[in-house]
């Protein structure tokens, strides 16, 4: 089975402090994506990755960057965070030429910021 | 801005009865999907289905598209108590490489 594993179910962190939600997927594929969900919002892209070091912006990417220095590991990083990035956070991967397959997700991390 | 729209937002059944939600979505695509998420979870693939098809089925799920209303559905047969989750559609766009775009959601209440 693909596993696509978040590094924390909940976090507790201060605005200002600089966060990295970490996401590491199992079964080497390409495309690794970073949304948030919201209530009434759905899932927005915050970012994805089509390939290593490779990136493109999705809808809401400011406030945030990524990096993804390894193909199995994406990670979002909230450079100064703020009450506003209180949200769950979903990381998800697909295969490569991704046009017509699924994507697998993670457990999502649900960040508070006091 | 979202890409795709469900509807309802929410929906509640009993069970044993169908349920039914719509997507609609603004601009071509290449295939469109269904998720399911369970509360406070990751979501889960359901199905998939291409702009050149217009019905598929898997198990007690079908799903349509017409792409000439730009508007998916997804129908749940003899729903059962399990099926209480929250329901997203997920588009590919046409030329829009791997991106994938989620739409708002339906939540779907099944009551014994």
């Amino acid at each position: 089975d693909v596993k696509v594993t978040q590094s924390s179910r909940y976090l507790v962190k201060r605005t200002g402090e600089k966060v990295f939600l970490e996401c590491v997927q199992d079964m080497d594929h390409e495309n690794m994506f970073w949304y948030r969900q919201d209530p009434g919002l759905g899932l927005r892209l915050i970012y994805f990755s089509y390939d290593v070091k490779m990136k493109e912006k999705g809808d809401i990417p400011e406030g945030y960057s990524v990096s993804r220095e390894k193909k199995e590991r994406f990670s979002l990083i909230l450079e100064s965070a703020s009450t506003n990035q209180t949200s769950m956070y979903l990381c998800a991967s697909s295969p490569p030429r991704a046009m017509g397959t699924e994507a697998f997700f993670g457990q999502g991390t649900r960040l508070t910021v006091v | 801005s979202q890409q795709g729209e469900e509807d309802p937002q929410a929906l509640s059944i009993q069970e044993g009865e169908n349920a039914t939600m719509n997507c609609s979505y603004k601009t071509s695509i290449n295939n469109l999907q269904w998720y399911r998420q369970n509360s406070g979870r990751g979501l889960v693939h359901l199905i998939l289905i291409r702009s050149n098809e217009r019905e598929k089925h898997s198990g007690r799920l079908r799903v349509t598209l017409d792409t000439s209303k730009k508007s998916s559905s997804l129908l749940i047969t003899a729903s059962r108590a399990a099926d209480t989750a929250s329901y997203f559609c997920a588009t590919v766009l046409t030329g829009g490489g791997n991106k994938l775009t989620f739409g708002t959601g339906t939540q779907l209440k099944v009551e014994l």
